[in-house]
């Protein structure tokens, strides 16, 4: 089935530094997710991307719905403490807001920030 | 205003008990969802509601049954509880056909 890989799977960064990650998959997506989950918290949405090429920023963090459909970044520049957590994209291959049943979650990719 | 709350927060069963897992939000969502989360695997769709009187399949329904008891809940029911199903799980729940989920704080279960 369809499914999608993050990289990196963990990443250990200081503080100030910018921070990037993507999520690729084999097959078309027409709506981009990205969640952050603190520890032993649910996962909070950060950014939605519902158009190819559309690049979208929510405070330090920057998202972009790759020009194929099958990718897509997140970007967060000048990293602090509570930056920390695992970063989660999902993607949905029907058309945005049409339904939920297909939404297809990553594996996360762990961020460390380091004072 | 609780958002989605969850109960219980951490749960030990031995094989082939059962229970249940209660959901409740208050923000007046149509749309409710449960989902399991593993090691290394994202979260995986248990069960959803679209709607009040609705329920469907997700990517992993076995071994597990949903009730939408009314518009603010919805539970998970282990009928006989497996190793297999330990995991942490999170509900969710929304507006509607959409994707502005909002997230419980998740029951960790262990399974013996």
């Amino acid at each position: 089935g369809q499914q999608l890989n993050q990289s990196p799977q963990s990443m250990f960064i200081q503080e100030g530094e910018d921070v990037s990650m993507n999520c690729t998959s084999s097959s078309i997506f027409n709506t981009w997710l990205w969640y952050k989950q603190d520890p032993g918290e649910g996962p909070v949405l950060l950014i939605a991307l519902y158009k190819a090429g559309e690049l979208t920023s929510n405070g330090r963090l920057t998202a972009q719905f790759g020009i194929t459909r099958k990718d897509s970044f997140l970007n967060i520049s000048a990293s602090i403490p509570s930056d920390v957590g695992i970063y989660f994209c999902a993607g949905d291959p029907k058309l945005p807001k049409t339904s939920y049943d297909k939404v297809i979650f990553g594996p996360g990719t762990s961020l460390s920030v380091i004072p | 205003n609780a958002g989605v709350t969850q109960t219980p927060k951490f749960q030990v069963l031995k094989t082939g008990q059962s229970m249940t897992l209660q959901c409740a939000q208050d923000m007046n969502h149509n749309s409710m969802y449960w989902y399991r989360q593993d090691p290394g695997m994202g979260l995986r769709l248990i069960y959803y509601s679209a709607s009040e009187g609705t329920t469907d399949k997700g990517e992993v329904p076995n071994g597990y049954n949903v009730s939408r008891l009314n518009k603010r809940e919805f539970s998970l029911r282990l009928e006989s509880a497996a190793p297999s199903q330990t995991s942490v799980y999170f509900c969710a729940s929304a507006t509607g056909v959409g994707y502005e989920q909002y997230f419980g704080p998740g029951t960790r279960l262990t399974v013996t």
